[in-house]
């Protein structure tokens, strides 16, 4: 059972627009900032969302982060077929003093 | 380019030890806190722990605490993960990353390595 809890799938058309949330309280999500990273089917995780809703450079602005009091979600525009990835939320705990991921969610394009 | 390598995983019996290498290049090592998190087969992305930069700050998941042990040697930009009394609930894929800064709490871990199998099985 994760900290974070996010919905074990998603799923959208090319195109479309996609957002996958991300459950916290306020030990985590509701008092530091939430961050997202994309894991490609057979690679290492990779930074996606930091800071609630920025971009690391490279990162196209069809992801989008947002955060809004123990929770945040990434939404995802012009869904490509090369979004399908698990993607996971992260927030620093400050009860648990450590770094905490959501379960993930499987984003499958049609 | 910031690489990291990750080594010395391996299969062991539980209760046994597997001390876990990552090496770093491309970047000053010392400036960087780093962090070890894992991924067992089939399931999502757990972090572990977390080292500062000059080592002096260290953390860890509270399911690894009193047996892991996350240490650094900035002279040789190598980070490690020894593991002791390991569990079958320890099998997991281990990744080694970067945070952005030197504390290590920005939220900011990327990039990783490739990650180094551990498989705890009798």
């Amino acid at each position: 059972q994760s900290v974070l809890t996010q919905p074990p799938s998603a799923s959208g058309t090319p195109g479309q627009r996609v957002t996958i949330s991300c459950s916290g309280s306020s030990s985590n999500i509701g008092s530091n900032t939430a961050n997202w990273y994309q894991q490609l089917p057979g690679t290492a995780p990779k930074l996606l969302i930091y800071s609630n809703n920025q971009r690391p450079s490279g990162v196209p602005d069809r992801f989008s982060g947002s955060k809004s009091g123990t929770s945040a979600s990434l939404a995802i525009s012009g869904l490509q077929s090369e979004d399908e990835a698990d993607y996971y939320c992260a927030a620093w705990d400050d009860s648990l003093n450590g770094w905490v991921f959501g379960g993930g969610t499987k984003l499958t394009v049609l | 380019e910031v690489q990291l390598v990750e080594s010395g995983g391996g299969v062991v019996q539980p209760g046994g030890s597997l001390r876990l290498s990552c090496a770093a290049s491309g970047f000053k090592f010392d400036e960087y806190a780093m962090h070890w998190a894992r991924q067992a087969p089939g399931k999502g992305l757990e972090w572990v722990s977390l080292i500062s930069g000059d080592g002096g700050s260290t953390y860890y998941v509270d399911s690894v605490k009193g047996r892991f042990t996350i240490s650094r040697d900035n002279s040789k930009n190598s980070l490690y993960l020894q593991m002791n009394s390991l569990r079958t609930e320890d099998t997991a894929l281990y990744y080694c990353a970067k945070d952005l800064s030197s504390n290590g709490l920005t939220g900011w871990i990327d990039p990783w390595g490739q990650g180094t199998l551990v498989t705890v099985s009798s």
